[in-house]
């Protein structure tokens, strides 16, 4: 149980054009999701954090209008990186958690394989 | 401010030996501990986590992880690795937030290589 699927895996895009990523909780509602980004070798940075139905929230230095996030239903989130340039080629993963009764589901986060962007 | 500190970057093992992987973490509130693989080019896979009881924690797949609150660590074990371990481990400790959800803050990673 507790899957998360991405789409794409990988993408290949051309400077200042626009790409999509997809991020799915497969069996289960999804409250809560986050969009990570990591760097080679390194850990991840959340971006931001996103609850069905409201305005995603996002951390300091994360620039919201290049990095657009919906969260339109409780299994899905998109995560757009508008105008992308070769230094937001990077690694996105997105995670999610659910609020059953009790906390220990909004605790726990289920992640996603993952994205690989490379802007040319 | 809460923190997790993984000392070791880097841990060469060979097959078959013992390893332990540390995690300290900085915490003036209930801590939610959680011990994360990830396999190159991959997301990450839960291992285990710490909510609460017992303070001995286990994988399906050997990792044992123990919750101890005097030294605030949350170190992972296994009694024999084997080649297919070899990966990065990540830690991380669940915090709340003011907007009643939890956000995770990691460690910078260990990265287990496991040798035959």
């Amino acid at each position: 149980g507790a899957v998360v699927s991405q789409h794409p895996s990988w993408v290949i895009c051309k400077s200042g054009t626009s790409v999509k990523i997809e991020c799915r909780s497969l069996d289960f509602q999804a409250t809560t999701m986050f969009w990570y980004r990591q760097f080679p070798k390194q850990s991840l940075m959340l971006m931001a954090t996103s609850n069905e139905g409201s305005k995603a929230t996002y951390e300091q230095g994360v620039e919201k209008d290049k990095f657009l996030i919906n969260h339109a239903s409780l299994t899905l989130s998109t995560l757009t990186v508008t105008s992308a340039h070769p230094e937001d080629s990077s690694f996105y993963i997105c995670s999610a958690s659910f609020n059953p009764s009790g906390t220990s589901g909004r605790i726990t986060q289920y992640f996603g394989p993952g994205t690989r962007l490379t802007v040319l | 401010a809460q923190s997790v500190t993984q000392l070791d970057s880097q841990v060469p093992v060979f097959e078959e030996a013992p390893v332990e992987l540390r995690c300290n973490y900085s915490s003036s509130v209930s801590v939610y501990l959680f011990w994360y693989v990830q396999y190159p080019n991959q997301g990450l896979q839960l291992l285990l986590k710490y909510l609460s009881g017992s303070t001995l924690v286990k994988s399906i797949n050997g990792f044992e992880a123990e919750f101890n609150k005097s030294q605030t660590s949350f170190h992972l074990r296994k009694p024999s690795v084997h080649i297919s371990d070899t990966a990065e481990y990540f830690c991380a400790v669940s915090v709340y937030r003011a907007s009643g959800t939890y956000k995770y803050i990691f460690g910078t990673g260990t990265r287990l290589k496991v040798l035959a």
